[in-house]
C-alpha cells in the first residue's frame, strides 16, 4: 500500500461531461503530481503541486485543471470531455520534487 | 526521434535469467525514476537516480550522466517480476516516459 489514495477507482460520462478526480496523498508528502496513462500516448506528466502551489506544468489540456487545498489533497478537473480523454489517471506523492515517488492506484476514465 | 527510449520493447525469459533493460534520454535531468507497472495497472517506484548505481534486492539500477545512459538489471529472474517496466527522467520540472519494456518471465 502506497499511501495515496484515488477516488473513483472507475468513472464513466459522456462526451462534454466535467469530472473531478481526486487524490490523497501519502502522509507528509507536500508534492502531488498528476499523470496520464493511455494507449496511444503512454504515460504523460500533466502538472505538479508542492504545499498548495503549482510547481510544474506538462502536457496539460486547456480544458484541465487541477489544484492542491490545505489539507494537502488534490483535485484534478476535466471538463468538455472527449473521446479521447479515456485513459487511467494517476496521482502520485513525494516529500519534495527529488524524493522517491508514490503511486495511488488510478482512476480509469471512459468517455462514451 | 524520441526524448526516450527504452529497450527491448518486449522481453521473454526463463526463470532464473538475468535481465537487462536501457533506457537513452535526450533531455537534461537531474534525476531518472524506473517504475513498474503490473497488469493490473498499478504502477511502483523502484528506483530514483542522479548518479551512479543503486541496488535493492534483486534489482540494481545505473545511470551514467555523461552518456545520458541508464540500465535496470534483474539477477536471478521470477514469475512474479512479470511486469513493464518504465523508465522516466526528470529535468527542468518536467518528467518524460519511455514507452515501456514488458517482461513476461516463464516458470
Amino acid at each position: 500500500d502506497s499511501g495515496v489514495t484515488q477516488t473513483p477507482k472507475h468513472l464513466i460520462t459522456a462526451t462534454g461531461q466535467r469530472v473531478t478526480l481526486r487524490c490523497s496523498p501519502r502522509s507528509g508528502d507536500l508534492s502531488v503530481y498528476w499523470y496520464q496513462q493511455s494507449l496511444d500516448q503512454g504515460l504523460q506528466f500533466l502538472i505538479q503541486y508542492y504545499n498548495g502551489e503549482e510547481r510544474a506544468k506538462g502536457n496539460i489540456l486547456e480544458r484541465f485543471s487541477a489544484q492542491q487545498f490545505p489539507d494537502l489533497h488534490s483535485e484534478l478537473n476535466l471538463s468538455s470531455l472527449e473521446l479521447g480523454d479515456s485513459a487511467l489517471y494517476f496521482c502520485a506523492s513525494s516529500v519534495d520534487h527529488s524524493r522517491t515517488l508514490h503511486f495511488g492506484n488510478g482512476t480509469r476514465l471512459t468517455v462514451t | 526521434k524520441n526524448e526516450v527510449e527504452q529497450s527491448p520493447q518486449n522481453l521473454t525469459a526463463q526463470e532464473g535469467e538475468f535481465i537487462t533493460i536501457n533506457c537513452s534520454y535526450s533531455v537534461g535531468i537531474s534525476a531518472l525514476h524506473w517504475l513498474q507497472q503490473h497488469p493490473g495497472g498499478g504502477i511502483v517506484s523502484l528506483f530514483m537516480l542522479s548518479s551512479g548505481k543503486k541496488k535493492h534486492g534483486r534489482l540494481i539500477a545505473t545511470i551514467n550522466i555523461q552518456e545520458k545512459h541508464s540500465s535496470l538489471h534483474i539477477t536471478a529472474s521470477h514469475p512474479r517480476d512479470s511486469a513493464v517496466y518504465i523508465c522516466a527522467p526528470y529535468g527542468n520540472n518536467d518528467m518524460r516516459f519511455g514507452a515501456g519494456t514488458r517482461l513476461t518471465v516463464k516458470p
